[in-house]
């Protein structure tokens, strides 16, 4: 089974700021890789899929990239909607998901 | 218009069954991977099996954690997926939520609640 290492769990920030979130794949993907936003009490939501490919609607302060065995989720500067969790997933031999990063106001 | 819901959530007792639904429109079926993916309360996602397209035969692959207790079936004249969960544990406890593959992209249901309580 491939094994998604997800880092960091939690980041502190202020709007206006850059996070990058990262994900770390036991064995290559290939480009079959997307990125999820959840807020409480709701379903995830398709940020980012194919490793880069931005989900129509999203905004451009979203992207993804990497290759391989280790890809990275961008969200430059941060608004207010945007604290939340988020989750990288892997779809290509099964489907494995990143423990998660919780991305919080300082 | 791709979607996806899910239905048939429920309380039951440990050692219950339960079946979830999955319908899905705006795409050809038979063409298309379908997975069930859960979240329990508080926690992370976890994928817990795939049905795969006619074109590979209809495989049905399940999560360690699942196998042999869960059984996932495809009913192409109705657009549905099902997940049938036997011998349910509370630790089973989550939201379950439904996911059709096209194109290398996941559509995602809004899920159905799954409690296992005595």
């Amino acid at each position: 089974d491939i094994q998604m290492t997800q880092f960091p769990s939690t980041v502190s920030t202020f709007v206006g700021d850059r996070v990058t979130i990262t994900c770390r794949a036991s064995q290559n993907v290939g480009p079959w890789l997307a990125w999820y936003q959840q807020k409480p009490g709701k379903a995830p939501k398709v940020l980012i899929y194919k490793v880069s490919t931005l989900e129509s609607g999203v905004p451009s302060r979203f992207s993804g990239g990497g290759s391989g065995t280790e890809f990275t989720l961008t969200i430059s500067n941060l608004q207010p909607e945007d604290f939340a969790t988020y989750y990288c997933q892997q779809y290509n031999d099964y489907s494995t998901f990143g423990q998660g990063t919780e991305v919080e106001i300082k | 218009e791709v979607q996806v819901v899910e239905s048939g959530g429920d309380l039951v007792q440990p050692g219950g069954s339960l079946r979830l639904s999955c319908a899905a429109s705006g795409f050809i079926f038979s063409d298309h991977y379908m997975d069930w993916v859960r979240q329990a309360p508080g926690k992370g996602l976890e994928w817990v099996g795939r049905s795969t397209n006619r074109g590979t035969g209809y495989i049905k692959l399940y999560a360690a954690s699942v196998k042999g207790r869960f059984t996932i079936s495809r009913d192409e004249s109705k657009n549905s997926v099902y997940l049938q969960m036997n011998s349910l544990k509370t630790e089973d406890t989550a939201a379950y939520y439904c996911i059709s593959w096209l194109y290398g992209r996941g559509y995602w249901g809004q899920g159905t609640l799954v409690t296992v309580s005595s």
